[in-house]
């Protein structure tokens, strides 16, 4: 089955780190850009990483310095390593997969997401 | 970053009527190379993550029921459910792929009215 499974959130104080995962199955990991792309309880989806076949890295304003994402294809696996949280980081954090492969793209299987709350 | 802006932020619509939604892009999405419009529709339901409903602003992606279309290009889009279903209530999000971040409205959502 094509799927994406996120696992690794929980709830953090501030200023703490978690590493989420993505495991891919049912299709060709390697050949696909991924993101990762939260929500926040009743809000919006808001772009976090992304990170291209070839390793490449884009991070949006809000979590760069403090995020990570890297993937590691032997294992059809993505990762968000997250660093210094704050509380407006809490959100659903959802895996994606980019069919485009552009510059940026478009998601046509996601995960159901992990729940990440940042409190103290 | 490219803003897009959905109107309106909430629709209620009887059961077999048509529900529009438009987005609109602070900047063209349109790449002239292609004649393409990077623009996409999700749908999301409670408790979901979202689904890919529409790509290149009106290719339906397989699967997807044929009362959903989309149309527009440039910076000016719509997503129609010609007849609405009761299993159509959700939180519809248009996304903009021209360049990153790629960027998201800040949806709509659909009830029955």
């Amino acid at each position: 089955e094509v799927q994406l499974v996120e696992s690794g959130g929980g709830l953090v104080q501030p200023g703490g780190s978690l590493r989420l995962s993505c495991a891919a199955s049912g299709f060709t990991f390697s050949s696909y850009d991924m993101y990762w792309v939260r929500q926040g309880t009743g809000k919006g989806l808001e772009w976090v990483s992304a990170i291209g076949t070839g390793g490449d890295t884009y991070y949006s304003d809000s979590v760069k310095g403090r995020f990570t994402i890297s993937r590691e294809n032997a294992k059809n696996s993505l990762f968000l390593q997250m660093n210094s949280l704050r509380a407006g980081d809490t959100a659903v954090y959802y895996c994606a997969r980019d069919r485009y492969g552009g510059t940026s793209g478009y998601f046509d299987l996601w995960g159901r997401g992990t729940l990440v709350t940042v409190s103290s | 970053d490219i803003v897009m802006t959905q109107s309106p932020d909430s629709l209620a619509v009887s059961l077999g009527e048509r529900a529009t939604i438009n987005c609109k892009s602070s900047q063209s999405v349109l790449y002239s190379s292609n004649n393409r419009d990077f623009l996409a529709w999700y749908q999301q339901k409670p408790g979901q993550p979202p689904k890919l409903l529409i790509y290149w602003a009106s290719t339906r992606e397989s699967g997807v029921p044929d009362r959903f279309s989309g149309s527009g290009s440039g910076t000016d889009f719509t997503l129609t459910i010609s007849s609405l279903q009761a299993e159509d209530v959700a939180v519809y999000y248009c996304q903009q792929y021209y360049t990153i971040p790629p960027t998201f409205g800040q949806g709509t959502k659909v009830e029955i009215k």
